[in-house]
């Protein structure tokens, strides 16, 4: 079975830029979550998903970052304008089930905004 | 809130020593999970092991430890006989139970150098 696989692998923009990663999480998993990992600030969780649902958000730094799960395959997230600040990389990882079961994580995203 | 701490920010070894990356943990939660996770020079995050809050049992993994102790909230990764491929920055991580986050809060890493 593949993996999380996201696109692109890496992105480069220009500031105000609309950027948008997506994610495919493992087949039959049930939770998906997106990580935002930056020098400053370490690994940290921006949102996840349970069964499609958003069930915290709070992570997600301000109003130009948006998530979307439009089903169970897929999903997105979104900047809207980019800011330089928003250079990092970008996580996704699925789980099946419990909260107790490990964590599978996709190659990530570098993004960089000029 | 949960919290945990990777006090060791990078540590440099000469291969076939014996390493210990520590990890201290902060949760309201009696139930809980821990895990390590690696993360290479290539970038992807790797996992390689999770505890329950119940399991005290030491675990060991060919050259691999680790070290749970709850009395000190602490899960300590003991790598044995390093090699130059152990090389990488190594994550542990806590997820909460039935009523706090399930989503992984992450220390700061430990980047470990192994030279040859």
């Amino acid at each position: 079975d593949a993996g999380v696989i996201q696109s692109p692998r890496h992105e480069v923009t220009e500031m105000g830029q609309e950027v948008t990663l997506r994610c495919k999480p493992i087949s039959g998993h049930d939770y998906l979550f997106w990580y935002r990992q930056t020098m400053m600030r370490g690994l940290e969780l921006l949102i996840y998903f349970n069964n499609n649902v958003p069930i915290d958000d709070s992570g997600m730094p301000e109003d130009r970052f948006s998530a979307k799960m439009p089903n169970a395959s897929f999903s997105t997230l979104k900047i809207q304008p980019s800011e330089p600040r928003d250079s990092a990389v970008y996580f996704c990882a699925s789980r099946a089930g419990l909260t107790g079961n490990e964590q599978f994580f996709g190659p990530g995203t570098r993004l960089t905004v000029l | 809130a949960q919290k945990v701490t990777q006090a060791q920010t990078e540590i440099s070894v000469v291969e076939k020593e014996d390493v210990t990356l520590d990890c201290v943990y902060e949760t309201r939660d009696t139930t809980y999970y821990l895990f390590w996770y690696k993360q290479p020079p290539s970038g992807e995050l790797v996992f390689l092991i999770r505890r329950n809050s119940f399991d005290e049992q030491n675990e060991i993994s060919g050259r691999y430890s680790w070290n749970f102790q709850k009395s000190t909230s602490s899960f300590n990764f003991t790598i044995t006989a390093s090699q130059v491929v152990d090389s990488a920055v190594y994550f542990c991580a806590l997820s909460e139970g039935y009523t706090g986050r399930r989503a992984l809060t992450f220390g700061s890493g430990t980047r470990l150098q192994v030279q040859p």
